[in-house]
């Protein structure tokens, strides 16, 4: 099965832009890759998906490298309420222990 | 629509008790997960239905788990004879599959139910 690496943590000013990196390297051709980012004290929640080509939504955007094998979820402005840790899954859907992300005001 | 919804929210029991956990997916979900998390740790796979089959139930974690869906619409997840290293988050998911590629959908977790077996 395929499985994805994160760093552990992450800090970032408020109101900058923010990178969170994940390397996928053994993902196969129709893995899509899925972000989800959990709050304290909550299940996790949906962020963004992307299979080959770079996706936008309202909360952020899914950078995905030509070879697949690494992907970047880029928050534009961040706020405090990002403060999560953030995860990237394959089909096998392992979590493993995601980034956790500090904003500092 | 309220999204997916868990009962209890907390349960605390004694070490050899059963105790039971049930997930009200998104009305329209075919797919029903379930995961339990860990502290620092993230969500750990279980198993899943597809309507009232389950489909994956290699990676439940002892013969103590077990988990129902009946009619395809809610499911109950059991433990028997608990033990303290069972205490953890227990998380349902909910998603609609579309199309052949498996576990491609978006899911859709509840707020999960904590459990604290003394």
């Amino acid at each position: 099965d395929a499985k994805t690496t994160q760093p552990n943590s992450m800090e970032s000013n408020e109101e900058e832009p923010v990178h969170l990196p994940c390397n996928h390297s053994t993902i196969s051709g129709t893995d899509y890759i899925h972000w989800y980012r959990q709050l304290p004290s909550q299940g996790p929640e949906y962020v963004i998906h992307g299979l080959t080509s770079n996706v936008n939504n309202r909360m952020a955007s899914l950078a995905i490298a030509e070879d697949r094998k690494s992907s970047t979820l880029i928050l534009h402005r961040a706020t405090l309420r990002d403060a999560a840790v953030y995860y990237c899954i394959l089909r096998d859907l392992t979590f493993g222990t995601g980034t956790r992300l500090t904003i500092i005001p | 629509d309220t999204g997916v919804s868990q009962n209890p929210r907390h349960k605390i029991t004694k070490r050899g008790q059963n105790v039971t956990f049930r997930c009200d997916p998104i009305s329209e979900h075919n797919r029903l997960y379930w995961y339990r998390q860990t502290l620092g740790q993230g969500p750990e796979f279980l198993t899943y239905f597809q309507n009232e089959a389950q489909l994956e139930k290699s990676r439940l974690l002892s013969d103590r788990f077990s988990a129902e869906r009946p009619k395809g619409s809610f499911s109950t997840l059991e433990i028997q004879r608990t033990e303290q290293g069972d205490s953890a988050m227990y998380l349902c998911a909910s998603s609609f599959k579309q199309g052949p590629r498996n576990f491609q959908e978006t899911q859709y977790f509840g707020p999960g139910t904590r459990l604290l077996v003394l």
